[in-house]
């Protein structure tokens, strides 16, 4: 599977957009796009996945470069409670999970 | 989403001694499920892939004599860690395939092994 870059941690007010970025400079051309995310001491939540197209629902959008070698999470208004580790993976198999980014949302 | 379970929730045993973990897809069928185990301040890691049926695949450096898998159905699949030391001490996440490729986890089983 192809590798991802995030960075580990960022910070957002409530309120505002968080957008989280992710490299995968090596994706292949039938590997997708998958963010999860993990609040502690909890088990990974599915938020949003995609291959070429830009994708969006009721929890966040997503967006894919034309190359496919980054994306950007976007949560359109944070709250307190998207306080998490968001993991983005890219997989055509198993979903194997690197250090993801802990993103805290602040009032 | 599709509803994974896990049972127990937490566990707390003495070193030497076997406990079980079950996981369950609640309204899906999985042909196939994935343990992970996670220690403070880590990532997840995976264990090894189950498939119902047949014998689970482990990842390098896990033990599968210690680490029992058994997916008798297409809704459970059961992870066993035998004579537990403290080290094994961790919280363990169970996942599950849809027929669509999807893949929803469980809220987890934090072992605690004295």
């Amino acid at each position: 599977d192809a590798k991802t870059t995030q960075p580990p941690s960022m910070d957002c007010a409530e309120g505002r957009a968080a957008n989280l970025p992710c490299n995968h400079s090596t994706i292949s051309g039938n590997e997708y796009v998958y963010w999860y995310r993990q609040i502690h001491s909890q088990g990974p939540q599915y938020i949003i996945h995609g291959l070429k197209n830009n994708e969006t629902n009721e929890m966040a959008s997503l967006i894919i470069t034309e190359d496919r070698k980054s994306s950007t999470l976007i949560l359109p208004h944070a709250t307190l409670r998207d306080t998490a580790v968001y993991y983005c993976i890219v997989r055509v198999g198993d979903m194997r999970f690197g250090a993801g980014t802990r993103l805290t949302v602040k009032p | 989403g599709a509803v994974v379970s896990q049972h127990p929730s937490r566990v707390i045993c003495k070193s030497g001694t076997s406990v079980k973990i079950e996981c369950r897809s609640l309204d899906f069928q999985a042909t196939t499920m994935f343990w992970y185990r996670q220690f403070p301040k880590q990532s997840l890691m995976l264990m090894a892939t189950s498939n119902e049926g047949s014998k689970a695949t482990y990842e390098q450096g896990v033990e599968k004599d210690k680490f029992l898998i058994n997916h008798a159905s297409l809704t459970l699949s059961t992870l066993t860690v035998t004579s537990a030391h403290p080290e094994d001490s961790s919280f363990y996440i169970c996942s599950a395939k849809t027929i669509w490729d999807e893949q929803f986890f469980g809220p987890g089983t934090r072992l605690t092994v004295l």
